[in-house]
């Protein structure tokens, strides 16, 4: 079975662009989530998606948005990136059942914002 | 106030020996649980182990287990016999069970672990 899949690997930007991160999940979860690991700092929760909606976001300004597609897959984008928005931004999926089940990650996108 | 706390930013450990990272957490909600992960220098984040709240005997995993102390509300991981392959960061992390539906999870900032020959 495959894991959770994120596009690019690496992403190179320059201050004021744009970045758009992907999300593939484990093929049955609907639940996506987005985190941002910035260097020698823990996972800060951003965004998460289930069943097409915004369930929850974490404390971080507008310009930090995503989606999430009918077939579940998930986009991250960042506006007018600025240079602290450099980090390992990790995406994970999760089935939501009675109960409280793990989240499963991806390898994550490393953005660096010059 | 931090909802998990890991106080050692780092340990180090000889190989084949047993080591504790230290997890404590906060929460008023009764229903509740609690993750490790490690992370490698590669950056995915590996899940270990999980406890529930209302789980009566400590979880395992292999050589991972889980020291859960409810009334101290800590959870700490122990890690058996341990491998270079286990030099990582650990993170642990709680998710709620709250009114409004799950909550998301909450990350400790992690503990460096450093396993020597």
């Amino acid at each position: 079975e495959a894991g959770v899949t994120q596009s690019p690997t690496h992403l190179i930007k320059t201050r004021g662009q744009q970045a758009t991160l992907r999300c593939s999940p484990i093929s049955g979860h609907t639940s996506v989530y987005w985190y941002q690991q910035a260097l020698g700092l823990g996972l800060q929760f951003l965004l998460w998606y289930d069943e097409g909606e915004e369930r929850n976001r974490g404390n971080f300004p507008p310009r930090f948005s995503g989606r999430q597609f009918p077939n579940y897959s998930s986009e991250l984008n960042v506006n007018a990136l600025e240079l602290e928005d450099s980090a390992l931004y990790l995406c994970a999926s999760s089935l939501i059942l009675a109960g409280i089940t793990e989240q499963f990650f991806g390898p994550g996108t490393r953005l660096t914002v010059l | 106030a931090q909802k998990i706390t890991q106080t050692q930013p780092g340990m180090f450990v000889q190989e084949k020996e047993a080591v504790t990272l230290d997890c404590t957490y906060d929460t008023s909600d009764p229903s509740y649980g609690l993750f490790w992960y490690k992370q490698p220098s590669s950056g995915e984040m590996i899940f270990l182990i999980y406890q529930g709240s209302y789980d009566q005997q400590n979880a395992t995993e292999g050589r991972y287990s889980l020291n859960f102390q409810k009334a101290r509300k800590s959870a700490n991981l122990v890690i058996s016999a341990s491998q270079l392959g286990d030099s990582a960061m650990y993170f642990c992390a709680m998710r709620e069970m709250m009114n409004s539906g799950y909550s998301t999870l909450t990350f400790g900032k992690g503990t460096m672990l450093l396993v020597s020959p």
